[in-house]
């Protein structure tokens, strides 16, 4: 089936303006997380949903970092009063969960440019 | 928590050949699982190999494999006949087997296949 997929691809906005990021996971997918690479560096974690059980926020880097899950579909990230800082790529991730080696499949990202 | 070292930041090979990228990691695991991903210029993650800990073969897929020491904590890949496809950034990343399945990334080896 269909892989992950994320949109916009890439977003520009300005200083102070809240964006919002959005991720489809893969069909059936229990688990969904978010990823941050900035340039030339690894991907960190932001956050992550498992089913219907509360989100493990512990990769946020501010309160004005959120994000929500529908379910086992899609979710949103949306960053408020966006700062130079959180120029990046935000990769989404989602797997079955059900195996013993929890494989993570990523979707294409979204380059955000705060200006 | 768990850290993952890639300390080869580039890397350059000739079409054809065999290279092989470093890494390590820390942790007070006991099991847990690794993986390398690739991520080309398109930045989509591409899983190319993980391996599981308790199994001590080291796993191959097709011109990848690696070279998994637990007790020095190394998880090295090894591409042979190496083409120009494989030009992309390589990330190693760690992940325990419990509870948040968050992936722990390196920040990534640069690899160029030169033709």
């Amino acid at each position: 089936g269909a892989g992950v997929s994320q949109s916009p691809s890439n977003k520009v906005t300005e200083k102070g303006k809240d964006v919002e990021l959005r991720c489809d996971p893969i069909s059936g997918h229990t688990a969904l997380y978010w990823y941050r690479q900035r340039l030339g560096q690894g991907l960190e974690f932001l956050i992550y949903f498992q089913g219907n059980s509360a989100p493990d926020k512990s990769g946020l880097p501010s309160d004005r970092f959120s994000a929500e899950r529908t379910g086992e579909s899609v979710s949103t990230l949306t960053i408020q009063r966006t700062q130079q800082e959180d120029s990046a790529v935000y990769l989404c991730a989602s797997s079955l969960t059900s195996g013993r080696v929890d494989t993570q499949y990523f979707g294409p990202g979204t380059r955000l440019t705060v200006l | 928590a768990q850290t993952v070292t890639q300390s080869q930041p580039e890397m350059s090979v000739q079409e054809a050949e065999t290279v092989t990228l470093s890494c390590t990691y820390d942790t007070s695991e006991s099991n847990y699982y690794l993986f390398w991903y690739k991520q080309p210029p398109s930045r989509q993650m591409i899983l190319v190999i993980r391996q599981e800990a308790y199994k001590q073969q080291n796993a191959t897929e097709n011109r990848f494999s690696v070279n998994f020491q637990k007790a020095a904590k190394s998880f090295s890949l090894k591409i042979s006949d190496s083409q120009l496809g494989d030009t992309a950034m390589y990330f190693c990343a760690f992940m325990k087997p419990t509870g948040r399945r968050a992936l722990t990334f390196g920040s990534g080896t640069r690899l160029q296949v030169q033709p």
